[in-house]
């Protein structure tokens, strides 16, 4: 059964700090990874998608990936508290297109 | 209207009774997805479609039958459920069924099982 592990949270950080969200997964040929952002009652939103080592930046969002250890992870500078939200990592196995998800981390954000 | 759109956005059916989901997406995509999100559990995948053929289906009940009529449209049709259904029905697409392509949700329909 292909897995993908997060800590349930709650994060708790103050405002203008960095949220760091990790997230394993179990299928060492992934090929694809992505954060989606899940605010309360509402659906996912995708902000940010990487697929090779290394990190990859888009405005306050940093996205890491470490194929080796199996490890993806999402920063956040200068946290919000528009940015306290339900945090879902994906991963795309090696075989097929499906994505699979890790059941999020809740970050709250206290201002 | 752009994007992933769903309805209804809340549904409320008895046991007994027969409803459709309808979803439809206006990005030019290919594939297209059905999602059950219940508390506590990761995002479901339930069904998924390629250029209206269906490629997945995830050990689903089959009170639960999909239908793609082309590549814009998917409905999820509803029959004889059961309460353990309740959850927030979420349809998505993406350019093709690959590994690489990024998935977009809909809003998604709020299913409650009475």
């Amino acid at each position: 059964q292909k897995e993908v592990e997060q800590n349930s949270g709650p994060l708790s950080v103050p405002e203008g700090a960095i949220a760091s969200l990790n997230c394993t997964y179990s299928d060492r040929g992934s090929q694809s990874f992505f954060w989606y952002r899940q605010y309360s009652g509402k659906s996912p939103e995708l902000i940010m998608s990487i697929y090779s080592n290394g990190d990859k930046e888009d405005g306050r969002f940093t996205a890491q990936l470490n194929k080796a250890s199996q490890y993806v992870s999402l920063l956040i500078r200068d946290s919000q508290p528009s940015d306290s939200a339900t945090y879902l990592c994906a991963v795309i196995g090696g075989s097929q297109g499906n994505l699979i998800f890790g059941k999020g981390t809740k970050l709250s954000v206290k201002p | 209207e752009t994007g992933v759109t769903q309805t209804p956005r809340h549904l409320v059916m008895g046991m007994t009774n027969k409803k459709s989901l309808k979803c439809e997406q206006h990005l030019g995509h290919n594939a297209m997805y059905w999602y059950k999100q219940s508390a506590k559990k990761p995002l479901e995948l339930m069904f998924v479609y390629s250029l209206e053929e269906r490629v997945e289906n995830n050990s689903v009940p089959s009170r639960f039958s999909p239908e793609c009529p082309n590549s814009s449209h998917l409905f999820l049709h509803l029959h004889t459920l059961q309460p353990e259904d309740s959850a927030l029905y979420l349809c998505a697409s993406s350019q093709d069924w690959d590994r690489s392509y990024e998935q977009y949700f809909g809003p998604g329909t709020r299913l409650t099982v009475t």
